[in-house]
């Protein structure tokens, strides 16, 4: 079946420090990928997405890219700011070409991360 | 802006009591979801709607019901609210159709039952 898995939080990272959440999938077919962040307080918005393999989502100066070999599709920053701590999901949609009747996505657990001055 | 709205942020319920969320999004999605979200365990599927009167249970469903009878507004529902449903509840709405969407979530409400 479907399944998404990501590294374990919490992490934590001093502002200015290298940021890589890993995130690997099982999935028939060609799913497309999404990161979503969760900032405290708030609910889930979409930071970026990939929709086929080799493709490179990027936002805010998050990157992922989506590797089909590797089924991974892990989210990285160069520089991490304390605006960055939240809670961090991979998620898949299996269905990308179907009539969209049935968008549930498969989600990983979330990742917390807390960036210190 | 895609809005997502939930009724309230924070809800405290006692044992046995009726609980009804409320969602509506103003973007005319056809999908609609409510999901709850405890440490640990990720975001839960609770139930899912692609149409008004239309509803699918989703990987969690024990203990929840859900309404839709306008397309704008999604409601769940605990019939008989017990502790083991504390917890924060998200909503969000896609559009339906061919192409990659998001996921658009409301604030979430954070529900306690005493």
């Amino acid at each position: 079946g479907n399944s998404v898995t990501q590294m374990e939080g919490p992490v934590t990272l001093s502002e200015e420090a290298f940021l890589t959440i890993n995130c690997t999938y099982t999935a028939t077919g060609y799913p497309s990928l999404f990161w979503y962040v969760q900032y405290p307080g708030e609910g889930l918005q979409l930071l970026l997405k990939a929709t086929k393999a080799d493709d490179k989502g990027s936002n805010k100066g998050f990157e992922a890219t989506y590797r089909k070999e590797t089924t991974s599709f892990h989210l990285e920053k160069g520089s991490v700011q304390v605006s960055d701590s939240a809670v961090y999901f991979c998620a898949l949609d299996p269905t990308r070409d179907n009539a969209g009747n049935n968008r549930k996505l498969i989600w990983g657990l979330g990742t917390s991360l807390a960036v210190n001055p | 802006d895609v809005k997502v709205t939930q009724s309230s942020r924070y809800l405290v319920k006692r044992t046995g009591e009726k609980v009804f969320l409320e969602c509506v999004q103003d973007m005319d999605h056809e999908n609609m979801f409510w999901y709850r979200q405890d440490p640990g365990l990720g975001l839960r599927l609770i139930y899912f709607s692609y149409d008004v009167k239309m509803k699918e249970k989703g990987d969690i469903p024990e203990g929840y019901s859900v309404s839709r009878e306008k397309k704008e507004r999604f409601s769940l529902i605990l019939e008989s609210a017990s502790t083991n449903q504390t917890s924060m509840y998200l909503c969000a709405s896609i559009p339906l159709g061919k192409g990659v969407y998001e996921q658009y979530f409301g604030p979430g409400t954070r529900l306690t039952v005493t």
